[in-house]
């Protein structure tokens, strides 16, 4: 069974541009979530989808959006890049018993 | 809110010893509690989880207990590898009331030498 996919791996952007991460669940889990890693704030929530509608959503500015697909895709984007947004982002989905299973994450960095 | 407080590290053992992870918590309602590993590069994989009070959460010998009374759910191995050394993360979700959002512990970083 496939586990869930993160693309792209590594990416370089610059300040003030924007930039979309995908993911792709396990196959039948229905929730996706995104977590910001850093080595500061350690690992803060992003936000939730579960059947295409957010759920819940963490405490970041309104650069950072996300949507979800019909096929449980899901993907991240933030906008006018800082330096600051330099980061490991993961993607988790779960299924009903709601463990989450994480991706190798993508890590973005902001020059 | 949700919270989640573990010992940062970093810890370094000798293989075979015994490794012991303090975490704590506070959370309204019944939360779920997890241990999740990070391995260099990677991202985080299931450790352990518990989803009521007293139950024990094991795998690859590794053992935590959730106490009520105590709020925590400690990590423990008997006997460590070298393969161990990773990043361990304490975490708690409200799934009792559909909420998954995870909040995780700063993280403990373990190193084994052989």
């Amino acid at each position: 069974k496939a586990g869930v996919t993160q693309t792209p791996r590594y990416l370089i952007k610059t300040r003030g541009q924007q930039v979309t991460l995908s993911c792709s669940p396990i196959s039948g889990h229905r929730s996706v979530s995104w977590y910001q890693q850093t080595p500061g704030q350690g690992l803060q929530f992003l936000f939730e989808y579960f059947s295409e509608t957010q759920r819940n959503k963490g405490n970041f500015p309104g650069r950072f959006s996300g949507r979800q697909f019909s096929n449980s895709r899901s993907e991240m984007n933030v906008s006018t890049l800082e330096l600051g947004d330099s980061a490991l982002y993961l993607c988790a989905s779960s299924r009903v018993t709601g463990e989450a299973f994480f991706g190798q994450g993508t890590r973005l960095t902001v020059v | 809110g949700n919270s989640v407080t573990q010992m940062e590290g970093p810890v370094t053992l000798s293989e075979e010893a015994f490794l012991t992870i303090n975490c704590t918590y506070t959370a309204t309602g019944y939360p779920s509690l997890f241990w999740y590993v990070q391995y260099p590069g990677e991202g985080l994989q299931l450790l352990l989880k518990a989803t009521k009070a007293d139950d024990k959460g094991s795998n690859k010998g590794f053992e935590a207990t959730y106490r009520k009374e105590t709020t925590s759910f400690h990590l423990e191995k008997g006997s460590v590898q070298v393969s161990d050394s990773a990043v361990y993360f304490c975490a708690l979700s409200g799934l009792r009331s559909n909420d998954y959002k995870l909040s995780f512990g700063a993280g403990t970083t373990v190193t084994v030498r052989a």
